[in-house]
């Protein structure tokens, strides 16, 4: 069925390099796409969002990677920092059904000092 | 600039009783989301509302769950009944539209 979904579902990297978090989706109605960390215990927090009519978006150390050929989405986070560890969430939102939000099931980064 | 408040943060209710938690926006977000989250896994959209307006129930279970959002005062997910299976993480974002949301810290809901 129609998913947001995470090819992997944790991620360690060394502290100083760079991390790549993957997300796939199924609908091709989707046209606004959203990443989020979240911490334990937290609510999680916007990181960075794109729209369909981009394939590319930069923040401060984070790049997100849109390619709706292959429905594909992806988070990169430069100099990876303890401070990083968390789970990250894709979440989609699919333009036909309003401002609800559909959360991937999320990939935990450890950062390894 | 105070973000999303949810209260209480945590809530513990015997099987049968009421749970109500409480969500008040950011300042000038007139749109909130309710999403209730299971133990490691991603969260799940329950309903949408605008001031006095439910906009989107599609995720609330047929019964014993209601939500509001009244003109004056914070969102409230209403839970009847409590049974075990209710326990979770509820989770309130606000957004300006229908694009960004923001989410507030959450509260865990246990029933015993």
């Amino acid at each position: 069925g129609e998913s947001v979904g995470l090819h992997l579902p944790t991620l360690s990297v060394q502290e100083g390099d760079n991390s790549i978090i993957n997300c796939a989706y199924s609908n091709s109605a989707s046209d606004y796409f959203i990443w989020y960390k979240q911490e334990s215990g937290k609510g999680p927090q916007f990181i960075i969002d794109i729209r369909s009519n981009m394939d590319k978006r930069q923040g401060q150390r984070v790049t997100v990677l849109l390619n709706k050929t292959v429905k594909h989405l992806s988070l990169q986070i430069a100099a990876t920092q303890p401070g990083d560890s968390a789970v990250y969430f894709c979440a989609e939102n699919r333009g036909n059904q309003g401002g609800k939000l559909i959360f991937g099931q999320g990939t935990e980064l450890s950062v390894k000092p | 600039n105070a973000g999303v408040m949810q209260n209480p943060r945590h809530l513990v209710r015997r099987r049968g009783q009421e749970a109500r938690l409480r969500c008040s926006p950011m300042k000038g977000h007139s749109h909130v989301y309710w999403y209730r989250q299971l133990p490691e896994e991603g969260l799940k959209f329950m309903v949408y509302l605008q001031k006095e307006n439910i906009i989107d129930e599609s995720g609330m279970p047929k019964e014993r769950f209601s939500a509001e959002f009244p003109k004056e005062g914070p969102s409230i997910l209403r839970i009847q009944q409590v049974v075990r299976g209710d326990s979770a993480a509820y989770f309130c974002a606000s957004s300006p539209g229908w694009n960004e949301q923001y989410f507030g810290p959450g509260t865990r809901l246990t029933v015993t």
